[in-house]
């Protein structure tokens, strides 16, 4: 059974300080592929990014960073200098082939100015 | 280009009636759709697969009698909820993907289900 752990249910931080959301996963699957999402209040699920489970390469967009440790079954989110926009809840999420989403419980991260 | 439309965004309906639920893909064929279920400050669960032609699959603890999905065409899936009640009240989102790759999926922007 494939299973996601988000064990940060709220962080809170001023505007321009990191942020580091945690993921943990389990799964049997030698192919898997990782997935984070934003919803913000409005609801609508905003795709982050997507990492399958033989590119262990990190990556960074803009604000936006991910590290992917297989050894630790770990796919970690950074968000650097935060703002109120990223304000919203994170969720960690996991696949096999046949694109059956196991979501994380989530993240709200609160960014106060 | 992938865009998933839902319809209709928000419902409230009475106890006991039903409710239908369109998930479109808008400029691509969606062999699979799936559908996940949203309860407020809660993560999202997925409740059935669904491919074009063929029955739904369910997860376990899905009502099948209770939630319809059909997938008729490669652009439209939809959810019914039968005689629903306040306990169905909740953010129904569907995905989509083309089949040639199933996880890469597309979201939907969710409908907002209330049973009065």
């Amino acid at each position: 059974a494939q299973k996601v752990t988000q064990a940060q249910t709220e962080i809170s931080v001023v505007e321009k300080e990191d942020v580091t959301l945690d993921c943990v996963y389990e799964t049997r699957d030698t192919t898997y592929y990782l997935f984070w999402y934003k919803q913000p209040p409005s609801g609508e699920l905003v795709f982050l990014i997507r990492r399958n489970s033989f590119d262990e390469q990190n990556e960074i967009s803009g604000r936006y960073s991910w590290n992917f440790q297989k050894s630790t079954s770990s796919f970690n989110f950074t968000i650097t200098a935060s703002q109120v926009v990223d304000s919203a809840v994170y969720f960690c999420a996991l696949s096999g082939v046949w694109g059956k989403l196991q979501f994380g419980s989530g993240t709200q991260v609160v960014v106060t100015p | 280009g992938a865009v998933v439309s839902q319809h209709p965004s928000r419902v409230i309906c009475k106890s006991g009636t039903s409710v239908k639920i369109e998930c479109r893909s808008l400029d691509f064929q969606a062999t699979t759709m799936f559908w996940y279920r949203q309860f407020p400050k809660k993560s999202l669960m997925l409740m059935a697969t669904s491919n074009e032609g063929s029955k739904a699959t369910y997860e376990q603890g899905v009502e099948k009698d209770k939630f319809l999905i059909n997938h008729a065409s490669l652009t439209l899936s939809t959810l019914t909820v039968t005689s629903a009640h306040p306990e169905d009240s909740s953010f129904y989102i569907c995905s989509a993907s083309s089949g040639t790759s199933p996880y890469e999926q597309y979201f939907g922007p969710g409908t907002r289900l209330t049973v009065t």
